[in-house]
């Protein structure tokens, strides 16, 4: 298993600033991710955080919006930038080595944009 | 497209009880399917994973099934307890190297005392 510290736990933020999350991972790992949990839904994959390269983003979700840094095998940040009060949700960070092996989640991050 | 599908989206049940929560998806090429227990505003627990070639697995009082020609899976909680209140996913992870798993919408579920 992988022990996953994700920073802050929690934020308020005002709208049109930017806040940036940082995943930490006691483990190597081949794959980090980043999700979305809006309020009342499911989790939505944001990107891949794919290590010295550029992230794979999902339809729908942008590098300028969600840029995201990878510089090792067990950190990961990922940035909410240019905040509106859409963006208030939960973001997760998850790891994993790919395959059928199973995939661990960080606490989350809980952002409410005012 | 994959597609993951629970119901009921809420239960409400007295403490003791056994119940069942179900999972479809709509392609079977997956790897795996993992179950997860959600707290109120906190992140995911891995409650169990059963791998594409099995039909189950069991943790202490949880017990998951998978038919994947079918397209099912169901979690099987025994002598459910007040605290196993909470929000339980089931995601399913797609053949491919991508790694993302593809979530179900949840099942809220509350044991009263």
């Amino acid at each position: 298993s992988a022990v996953i510290s994700q920073k802050p736990s929690r934020d308020i933020c005002q709208r049109g600033t930017s806040l940036t999350i940082q995943c930490q991972v006691d483990s190597q790992v081949t794959m980090m991710f980043w999700y979305r949990q809006q309020p009342g839904q499911s989790l939505t994959l944001i990107a891949t955080a794919n290590q010295g390269s550029e992230a794979t983003y999902e339809s729908g979700f942008v590098i300028d919006k969600f840029p995201i840094s990878r510089p090792n095998l067990t950190f990961s940040t990922l940035t909410v930038s240019n905040m509106s009060p859409e963006d208030s949700s939960i973001y997760l960070c998850s790891v994993g080595q790919g395959g059928n092996t199973e995939a661990f989640f960080g606490q989350g991050t809980r952002l409410t944009v005012v | 497209k994959q597609e993951v599908t629970q119901i009921p989206a809420a239960l409400s049940v007295p403490e003791g009880e056994n119940l069942v929560l179900n999972c479809s998806f709509t392609d079977s090429a997956i790897y795996n399917l993992q179950w997860f227990r959600q707290d109120p505003g906190k992140g995911l627990t891995s409650l169990l994973l059963i791998q594409s070639s099995q039909r189950e697995q069991t943790s202490g009082r949880l017990n998951a099934s998978l038919d994947k020609s079918s397209g099912r899976s169901t979690l099987y909680i025994a002598a459910s307890q007040p605290g196993d209140s909470a929000t339980y996913l089931c995601a399913v992870r797609p053949v491919g190297n991508t790694g993302k798993l593809i979530f179900g919408q949840g099942t809220t579920l509350q044991v009263k005392p």
